[in-house]
């Protein structure tokens, strides 16, 4: 099952922070972030894994709970060019079988002046 | 490290006729993807191969659409009689863990008219 991001589109001044959510009906062994720009291939921001810690670098986080089946990914004092869609994504099968992905619908993301 | 290539980078075509995409991955990435995104939307997962092994295919991969993946080298994504419904960005990804993320190419435009 796709995941559901919340919120679908969120518009943000320089330095303010924003939050992203990401949730799945099924249990999840890892979540992936990714950023796409207009008109860009995704580019791969962290993952997360079971059992692990919250990762991050630079200003951007994500946190993952795995007994509420949801990543949420932090955006703290926000730049311009953090302005793209954020997509998360999850594994498609069982903990034995993590092929491919599946991509929540995104959250665009916008950073005004 | 070349990153992922995709080649065409456009494509228009009339509907009816066969396209063949071409996807180099990193060299030492033994998994590829395919996806299609569509405006507004996620990345959609076509198919998945390790090496030269095709290991899954979703069920939105008609019989028209093939994929292969000689040697576990490039790989080639056909979409045979072609319709207005297949006009998207096709995204060619490679990952050689899966712990680690995509790494996705810029994609072929395909617009079938």
């Amino acid at each position: 099952q796709q995941p559901v991001q919340s919120p679908q589109a969120v518009i943000l001044r320089e330095g303010e922070d924003a939050v992203i959510n990401c949730s799945s009906s099924k249990a999840l062994y890892s979540v992936h972030w990714y950023r796409q720009k207009h008109g860009e291939a995704p580019v791969f921001l962290m993952i997360l894994l079971k059992g692990g810690e919250q990762k991050g670098h630079d200003k951007i986080s994500a946190s993952f709970n795995e007994k509420k089946q949801q990543s949420s990914l932090y955006l703290t004092a926000s730049q311009l060019s953090y302005s793209g869609t954020y997509f998360c994504g999850t594994p498609w099968g069982d903990g034995g079988s993590q092929g491919n992905l599946i991509f929540g619908k995104g959250t665009k993301l916008s950073v005004k002046p | 490290d070349t990153g992922v290539s995709q080649d065409p980078r456009h494509k228009i075509t009339k509907r009816g006729q066969n396209v063949t995409f071409r996807c180099d991955p990193i060299s030492e990435h033994n998994r590829l993807y395919w996806y299609r995104q569509t405006l507004g939307q996620g990345p959609e997962f076509l198919t998945y191969f390790q090496n030269e092994a095709q290991l899954e295919k979703s069920r939105l991969l008609s019989d028209r659409f093939s994929a292969e993946r000689p040697k576990g080298s490039f790989s080639t994504l056909e979409i045979q009689r072609t319709e207005q419904g297949d006009s998207a960005m096709y995204l060619c990804a490679s990952r050689d863990s899966f712990n680690y993320g995509y790494t996705f190419g810029s994609g072929t435009r395909l617009t079938v008219v």
